[in-house]
């Protein structure tokens, strides 16, 4: 079964901690994306990566940091320096960056709750 | 600034009738045009595209029409169901970063 998985469906975090959130997928994508879904507001863009050891700044990056070791995942971690971290996060891969007209595929989304 | 809109956040409509969600965007030299529909802590679901080359894409009851020189996209449900209620976004694909641009979505109601 191809799809995307995200983890943990639901995350808490302390004033002060790092928190990294998982984004797995198994359709053999080469790009993966986070966004970032507060009440009321579009999808914004925080990270993306269009290929392995590859990523690049979205439109919301300060706080937030990712890596890409492996073509299947794209963990986001939200430090401490993210000060309104609470919002649902959603993961999402496309064939290929820069393929035309490629759709984009999304997670089940985490959301993130501060204490 | 925003390069895609939605300028309607909410619609309700009877069952069986039409819904009709509507997008704007800004860049003409955007290509691919999506929409996607997303339930409450649910990760949004593509729903149907459109290539620039085309006005019009059909699949099922969902038809997306798009008109480039007033750079607007509509999906047009028909008939309406209750299950289509849920939050619809409309997508943009900058073919130059390679980014998705996404419109601050329309919840949609459909009523019984």
């Amino acid at each position: 079964d191809g799809g995307i998985t995200q983890s943990p469906k639901y995350l808490f975090r302390k004033e002060g901690q790092n928190v990294t959130l998982s984004c797995e997928q198994n359709l053999n994508h080469d790009a993966m994306y986070w966004y970032r879904q507060d009440p009321g507001q579009g999808l914004r863009l925080i990270y993306y990566s269009q290929i392995v050891n590859d990523f690049q700044k979205g439109d919301i990056a300060e706080g937030y940091s990712v890596s890409r070791e492996k073509k299947e995942s794209f963990p986001l971690t939200v430090t401490s320096a993210q000060k309104n971290p609470t919002a649902f996060y959603l993961c999402a891969s496309s064939i290929a960056a820069g393929a035309l007209q490629e759709t984009q595929y999304f997670g089940p989304g985490t959301r993130l709750l501060v204490l | 600034d925003q390069q895609v809109k939605q300028n309607s956040p909410s619609l309700s409509v009877q069952e069986g009738r039409i819904s009709i969600l509507n997008c704007d965007y800004t860049n003409s030299m955007f290509d691919y045009f999506l929409w996607y529909k997303k339930y409450p802590a649910e990760g949004p679901t593509f729903l149907i595209s459109i290539s620039s080359i085309k006005d019009k894409n059909e699949d099922g009851r969902f038809t997306v029409f798009l008109n480039k020189s007033a750079k607007h996209l509509s999906l047009h449900i028909v008939p309406s169901q209750p299950g289509d209620s849920a939050v619809y976004f409309c997508a943009v694909l900058d073919s130059g970063t390679y980014k998705y641009i996404f419109g601050t979505g329309t919840r949609l109601k459909v009523l019984a």
